[in-house]
């Protein structure tokens, strides 16, 4: 069966320090993978998916950046975070027309 | 674009108590429809789905929710709702021919039931 794993669970760091949450999935082979953000009481943003290696589509532009260096590895990104990108992120792989989500990360910019 | 809406931010039921949630899609070609649950400090978990068929679709945990076309809505109900299901519920929805596949969330409703 298929699983997807998300690390690291929680995160803090200071305005200003560099990102890197990681995101593997298991048990399939060149997912549709994504990357959405939940705010409270602004449900899901999709921020990134990615078709295949190397390939990366943004759907808001921001102080992110994804990339996906093998089939089943999709990593999210920041040069310098900033107090506004806070919040919860979720990786999330698709089987047909359904996608199913990883435990997510909870980061907190101070 | 396509957009989601959840009529209820916040929702207080006792337990046995129904349950109706409202999510209504701007959209005019064929969709997949989803409402998805997220237990307090747990993953986010596929409840139902709608692609195609019969309108009425039935997903884990005693859950059914609707699709009428002609009012662009999918709402989620229950006939009787346990302290258990207490959660966040979010509609989602994408175009059926999308090729990608990205889905658009509504804004969730959280739902308390009380004991």
């Amino acid at each position: 069966s298929q699983t997807i794993h998300q690390w690291p669970a929680t995160l803090v760091q200071p305005v200003g320090s560099p990102l890197s949450l990681e995101c593997t999935v298991e048990g399939t082979s060149n997912p549709n993978l994504y990357w959405y953000r939940q705010a409270a009481g602004r449900g899901l943003q999709l921020l990134f998916y990615s078709v295949g290696i190397g390939q990366i589509s943004s759907e808001v532009p921001q102080n992110l950046s994804a990339s996906r260096p093998q089939d089943r590895q999709f990593i999210l990104s920041s040069k310098k975070l900033l107090l506004s990108d806070s919040g919860f992120y979720l990786c999330a792989w698709r089987m047909t027309e359904t996608q199913y989500f990883g435990p997510g990360t909870r980061l907190l910019v101070l | 674009a396509q957009s989601v809406s959840q009529h209820n931010h916040h929702v207080i039921l006792s337990e046995a108590a129904s349950l109706e949630l409202g999510c209504n899609y701007s959209y005019g070609g064929t969709v997949n429809l989803f409402w998805y649950v997220q237990y307090p400090g747990q993953h986010l978990q596929l409840l139902l789905k709608y692609f195609s068929g019969d309108p009425l679709v039935k997903g884990i945990k005693g859950f059914e929710a609707e699709f009428i076309k002609s009012k662009f809505s999918f709402n989620l109900r229950k006939p009787s709702v346990q302290w258990s299901d207490t959660a966040e519920y979010f509609c989602a929805v994408n175009a059926g021919n999308s090729g990608y596949s990205t889905l658009t969330f509504g804004k969730g409703t959280m739902l308390l039931v009380s004991p």
